[in-house]
C-alpha cells in the first residue's frame, strides 16, 4: 500500500462546477498535511496547508479527518486556471525520527470551457 | 516567489559523463531535498539534508550523491551518467522540519 494515495485522474470538469479530491495516508503519526498544485512542466507550489479544524481559502476548502486518515480538497466555482495536477502531501517520520514530506501521485484536473 | 535556484534548467549530456546539478537557496533554510520526477509521474524523494554535513538517502534508490557543506548549497552529482538517469530533478527547501517546502524550477536532464 502506498503511503499517500489519491483519487485516480484525470478529472475533466466543466467551468463553474464544484470538484472534490480525496487522499488517504497510512502513517497515523503524521502531523502535517498539505495540498500542492503542479502545472504542466513546472515545479510544485503550495496551495494550502490542511488543519484539523478544516480551512478555507477563497474557493478552496481543505478538510482533515485524523480518525480515518483522510484529507480532502474542494474547489468551488472552478475556473479554467484551476487546470493542474493536485498533489496530496503528508509529513512522515523517518527511521531516524526526522520528518520528511511524502507526495501522493497527484490528480490531474482539466477544466473544460 | 521562493528564493531557491537550480542550474542548469536543461542539460543534455553523453553517457559516462560526470555531472553536477546545482541548487541554492537564500532563505536560510536548514532542510533541503532532492526529488526525481518523470513526465506525468509522481515525485520521488532521492536525498535530503537537515543541515550542514547532514545527508540521508530518500525513498527511491538513486546512484546520485549529494553534499551539504554550506547551508545554502545542496548539489547533486552523478559520477557516470546513463540514459536511465534521464528525468527531471527538483530541489526543495523548508524552514521547519516536515513543514511545507519551496521548490526550484527543476533541471531536466537527458542522457544520450
Amino acid at each position: 500500500r502506498k503511503e499517500v494515495e489519491q483519487d485516480p485522474g484525470p478529472f475533466n470538469v466543466p467551468e463553474g462546477a464544484t470538484v472534490a479530491f480525496n487522499c488517504t495516508y497510512s502513517n497515523s503519526a503524521s502531523q502535517s498535511f498539505f495540498w500542492y498544485r503542479q502545472d504542466c512542466r513546472k515545479e510544485p507550489k503550495l496551495l494550502m496547508s490542511v488543519y484539523s479544524s478544516g480551512n478555507e481559502d477563497g474557493r478552496f476548502t481543505a478538510q482533515l479527518n485524523r480518525a480515518s486518515q483522510y484529507i480532502s480538497l474542494l474547489i468551488r466555482d472552478s475556473k479554467l486556471s484551476d487546470s493542474a495536477t493536485y498533489l496530496c502531501v503528508v509529513n512522515k517520520k523517518s527511521n531516524f525520527g526526522n520528518e520528511k514530506l511524502t507526495f501522493g501521485t497527484g490528480t490531474r484536473l482539466t477544466i473544460i470551457p | 516567489e521562493a528564493d531557491i535556484y537550480q542550474t542548469p534548467r536543461y542539460l543534455v549530456i553523453g553517457t559516462g559523463k560526470k555531472i553536477t546539478l546545482e541548487c541554492s537557496q537564500t532563505m536560510g533554510h536548514d532542510k533541503m531535498y532532492w526529488y526525481q520526477q518523470d513526465p506525468g509521474m509522481e515525485l520521488h524523494l532521492i536525498h535530503y539534508s537537515y543541515g550542514v554535513n547532514s545527508t540521508e538517502k530518500g525513498d527511491l534508490s538513486s546512484e546520485s550523491t549529494v553534499s551539504r557543506i554550506r547551508t545554502e548549497h545542496f548539489p547533486l552529482t552523478l559520477e557516470s551518467a546513463r540514459p536511465s538517469h534521464t528525468s527531471q530533478y527538483l530541489c526543495a527547501s523548508s524552514e521547519v522540519q516536515g513543514e511545507d517546502a519551496f521548490f526550484g524550477q527543476g533541471t531536466r536532464l537527458t542522457v544520450v
